[in-house]
């Protein structure tokens, strides 16, 4: 079946610092894909997404670009902030479905 | 507009209680999930709706659990009886009609302690 792995944090950084979240994911067909990021004692908020290969998704200084021949969707900002600090799940919808399949979230904690 | 509302936000409870969260979605959605969220199991999907109707309970853990969306703006999941092992977070998401199958609307969730 359809599955999401991220890399485990948590990562700690520093403020200004470069932000990679590594995602790879396997499914049949071509996907849709997804990350999500979860602030402290909130829900879930759609943070970007690419719909087909070799689309780049951004929002809020973040990136990530849907590599087929890698099946990766890597997320990147280049200079993160405080305010940054949450949990950042990556996530795939199947090109026939309905279901949004999550990877186990990368906890990120960037400090002043 | 309100985004998704969830209630109780804090729930805390003993085992061999009966326990109902409750959702009302985005209005004007017509689809709506219900989520667990665990430090061992991550977010496991348990069951969604469209229209109202149950599409998937497949991820519903066992016979303890069941979920009710009476009418469009209004779902329940209900746990009976809970045990210590359904403590989680429990997020409810809705989506539109012309929104993209991954793009969910979550409310803020109800933390859930058994003890």
């Amino acid at each position: 079946g359809d599955s999401v792995t991220q890399m485990e944090g948590p990562v700690t950084l520093s403020e200004e610092a470069f932000l990679t979240i590594n995602c790879t994911y396997t499914a049949t067909g071509y996907p849709s894909l997804f990350w999500y990021v979860q602030y402290p004692g909130e829900g879930l908020q759609l943070l970007l997404k690419a719909t087909k290969a070799d689309d780049k998704g951004s929002n809020k200084g973040f990136e990530a670009t849907y590599r087929k021949e890698t099946t990766s969707f890597h997320l990147e900002k280049g200079s993160v902030q405080v305010s940054d600090s949450a949990v950042y799940f990556c996530a795939l919808s199947p090109a026939a479905g309905n279901k949004l399949t999550f990877g186990g979230g990368t906890r990120v904690l960037v400090k002043p | 507009d309100a985004g998704v509302i969830q209630s109780p936000r804090h729930e805390v409870t003993e085992m061999g209680q009966e326990v109902t969260l409750r959702c009302k979605p985005i209005s004007g959605h017509n689809s709506l999930f219900w989520y667990r969220q665990t430090m061992m199991r991550g977010l496991e999907l348990l069951i969604y709706f469209n229209n109202n109707v149950p599409i998937d309970d497949s991820g519903m853990p066992e016979d303890r659990f069941s979920a009710k969306m009476p009418n469009a703006s209004f779902s329940t999941l209900k746990i009976q009886p809970s045990e210590p092992r359904d403590s989680a977070v429990y997020f409810c998401a809705s989506r539109g009609l012309a929104a993209g199958v991954g793009e969910l609307f979550f409310g803020e969730g109800s933390r859930l302690t058994v003890l």
